[in-house]
């Protein structure tokens, strides 16, 4: 089906240990998003990519890595995991460039606990 | 630094009433995005806005913009239950690299 994934819905995970949350769309869009979503502070853009292999930092990328070595994917990794990295993940899409009227579509989420 | 504010952070209101949220912008921008979010679940669009003076509504829901004035508004007429949700405003950067940044999102509770 159409759309935009992610991949774990749930982890929970261990202060210290990597993991990477995985985000795939179908739709060939140019730009991908990767927030977190915590009480209080609404959204917050960690990384966002233009194209393929085109990656540059939003408001809150320290602790974080990406990658985009495909247009479909655009995975997020947390390298050496801290509490205050607890949170909900949400990975989005947009399709064009300036003067777009077309929103961000928006992954169903993943909810993080690191323990 | 763009900062976006919404108010009222918490909204309680009753079936039938008329309601509106504010969304304050900080910088110039000409484009503005309404979301909603249901509990645990995703972000879902509800209104693009792209240029001053902008109006988009519905159903029972009517966004406009003044970029002028650096506001949006979100109007709710005549809530319904089916309405309760948070509510997000979202502004890009102007830069054409489609970044956003969001409001901390407005909780709408539509009580019977």
């Amino acid at each position: 089906d159409a759309g935009i994934t992610q991949s774990p819905r749930y982890k929970i995970t261990e202060t210290g240990r990597q993991v990477t949350l995985m985000c795939h769309q179908t739709w060939s869009h140019s730009y991908m998003f990767w927030y977190r979503q915590d009480l209080g502070h609404g959204l917050r853009l960690i990384y966002y990519s233009a194209a393929a292999d085109i990656t540059d930092k939003g408001e809150v990328p320290d602790g974080y890595v990406v990658s985009r070595s495909k247009t479909e994917n655009f995975p997020l990794t947390l390298e050496s995991a801290t509490r205050s990295q607890t949170s909900v993940y949400f990975c989005a899409s947009s399709g064009t460039g300036q003067g777009s009227d077309q929103p961000q579509h928006f992954g169903d989420g993943t909810r993080l606990s690191i323990l | 630094e763009l900062k976006v504010e919404q108010n009222p952070l918490f909204l309680s209101m009753q079936e039938g009433k008329n309601y509106t949220i504010y969304c304050n912008y900080s910088t110039t921008s000409d484009r503005l995005y309404w979301y909603r979010q249901d509990p645990g679940k995703s972000l879902e669009s509800l209104f693009v806005l792209l240029s001053n003076g902008a109006v988009k509504q519905e159903g029972r829901l009517m966004a406009s913009l003044d970029t002028k004035a650096r506001l949006s508004t979100l109007h709710i007429t005549a809530a319904v239950h089916d309405l309760s949700a948070t509510y997000f405003c979202a502004v890009d950067t102007r830069f054409g690299n489609e970044k956003l940044t969001f409001g901390t999102g407005t909780r709408l509770t539509i009580i019977p």
